[in-house]
């Protein structure tokens, strides 16, 4: 079956500082992919998504490529704000008839230090 | 515009207890989704819907019933509630598969002691 594993965390950064969260997933087909992030208290959103084999998804100074040789999708960020700090979760949809179910990581919290 | 609504926020339930999720869509959404959220263990997929009257298991299904009378509401039934439930439950909605969004509500935080 379909799964997704994402780094172990949880992640503290300072500000400015580069973030990787790495993500790397098995699936049969070609799955969509997709990050979440979940604000303290609040349900999750989406952060960006790719769809195909070398697509770039980007959102917020966030980005992520579907790496199809890999099976990854690693979400980067340049310069991590204290706002970033949430939890983020990296997921799948399977190609086909999937009726929109989603896969999800196990989750990686972030906790950005001034 | 107010998305996706579950209600309670919190919950305490003693073992053996019954409740109801709810949750209400205001999208016009056909595909809704129950979601458990259990610690670093990510969101496991309960039970799902294509639309109203048509229901089916995810992953996670045992110790849950789920109905769709409406596009708008899918609420979820716990019966003889267990300390297993212990967990945060997230209702979703798409517009449809592929890139399109699923939009969350906030989450019932649910105890069973």
């Amino acid at each position: 079956g379909n799964s997704v594993t994402q780094m172990e965390g949880p992640v503290t950064l300072s500000e400015e500082a580069f973030l990787t969260i790495n993500c790397t997933y098995t699936a049969t087909g070609y799955p969509s992919l997709f990050w979440y992030v979940q604000y303290p208290g609040e349900g999750l959103q989406l952060l960006l998504k790719a769809t195909k084999a070398d697509d770039k998804g980007s959102n917020k100074g966030f980005e992520a490529t579907y790496r199809k040789e890999t099976t990854s999708f690693h979400l980067e960020k340049g310069s991590v704000q204290v706002s970033d700090s949430a939890v983020y979760f990296c997921a799948l949809e399977d190609s086909g008839t999937s009726y929109g179910k989603l896969t999800f990581g196990q989750g990686t919290i972030l906790t950005v230090h001034p | 515009n107010a998305g996706v609504t579950q209600t309670p926020k919190f919950r305490i339930l003693k073992i053996g207890q019954s409740m109801t999720l709810q949750c209400a869509q205001d999208m016009n959404h056909n595909y809704m989704y129950w979601y458990r959220q259990d610690p670093g263990m990510g969101l496991k997929l309960i039970y799902y819907s294509v639309g109203a009257g048509i229901t089916d298991k995810g992953e996670v299904p045992n110790g849950y019933n789920v109905s769709r009378s409406t596009t708008e509401d899918f609420p979820l039934r716990l019966e003889l509630a267990a300390p297993s439930q212990t967990s945060v439950y997230f209702c979703a909605s798409r517009q449809g598969q592929g890139s399109t969004e699923a939009f969350f509500g906030q989450g019932t935080r649910l105890t069973v002691v």
